[in-house]
């Protein structure tokens, strides 16, 4: 069974553009959510990660979370094509246990 | 920042052969961890190990998987032998309680393709 959904599977925005992007998990036991980036052929980097109810802004990207439904989601305002790449969503157990979810592949036309 | 190493970035070798694949994690980092991916797709999680064991395995990590880190050295993803479905990236990560965000770190990959 799949622990962290995530959605849309694919999501085309055009530059300057804002890109909203969901993750949910199904798994009662997490209680830290994470976010990484990966553009094609790279490895994941960590983008944000949040543990607390509410929101986090850093830069133009914003997160939020309901830890009591598990749902987190990323908001990217003023969409670059250098955002172009995997959205994957991650749920761990304090520091231990990160499962991901499929991703969300965005694409980002100038 | 902290960096994962990992070697060899790139191996083919014929079905049924053995393949290890070698991770040199974050220096104080305890925990690590091996990913599969296949085609730029999901992250999927094999296995993570902390102080000498395996904590948690998934399905996917088949009983021709082994993993170890013999005395501080490269912590090793072992097929033996090795089917078609095991060509995809491997990815090595490793994190540590003790930093302050705990996230998780990733190396650059060894794709491995098995013909």
């Amino acid at each position: 069974q799949q622990k962290v959904q995530q959605s849309p599977e694919s999501l085309i925005v055009p530059e300057g553009g804002m890109a909203s992007l969901n993750c949910t998990s199904s798994d009662r036991n997490v209680d830290y959510f994470w976010w990484y980036r990966q553009h094609s052929g790279k490895s994941p980097k960590m983008l944000m990660s949040i543990f607390s109810n509410g929101e986090k802004e850093e830069g133009r990207f914003t997160v939020h979370l309901n830890k009591a439904s598990l749902h987190t989601s990323l908001h990217i305002r003023d969409s670059q094509p250098s955002d172009s790449a995997l959205y994957l969503c991650a749920a761990s157990m304090g520091y231990q246990n990160f499962y991901f979810g499929k991703g969300t592949s965005l694409t980002v036309i100038p | 920042g902290p960096k994962v190493l990992q070697i060899p970035s790139h191996q083919i070798i014929d079905m049924g052969q053995m393949v290890t694949l070698n991770c040199d994690p974050v220096s104080n980092h305890l925990y690590f961890y091996w990913y599969k991916q296949i085609l730029g797709q999901q992250m999927e999680f094999l296995v993570n190990f902390y102080n000498g064991k395996v904590m948690e395995k998934s399905k996917l990590f088949k009983d021709q998987f082994s993993v170890e880190r013999p005395d501080g050295s490269y912590f090793t993803l072992k097929i033996q032998p090795t089917a078609l479905e095991d060509s995809a990236v491997y990815f090595c990560a490793s994190s540590s309680t003790g930093d302050i965000t705990g996230q998780l770190y990733f190396g650059e990959g060894s794709k491995l393709t098995v013909l």
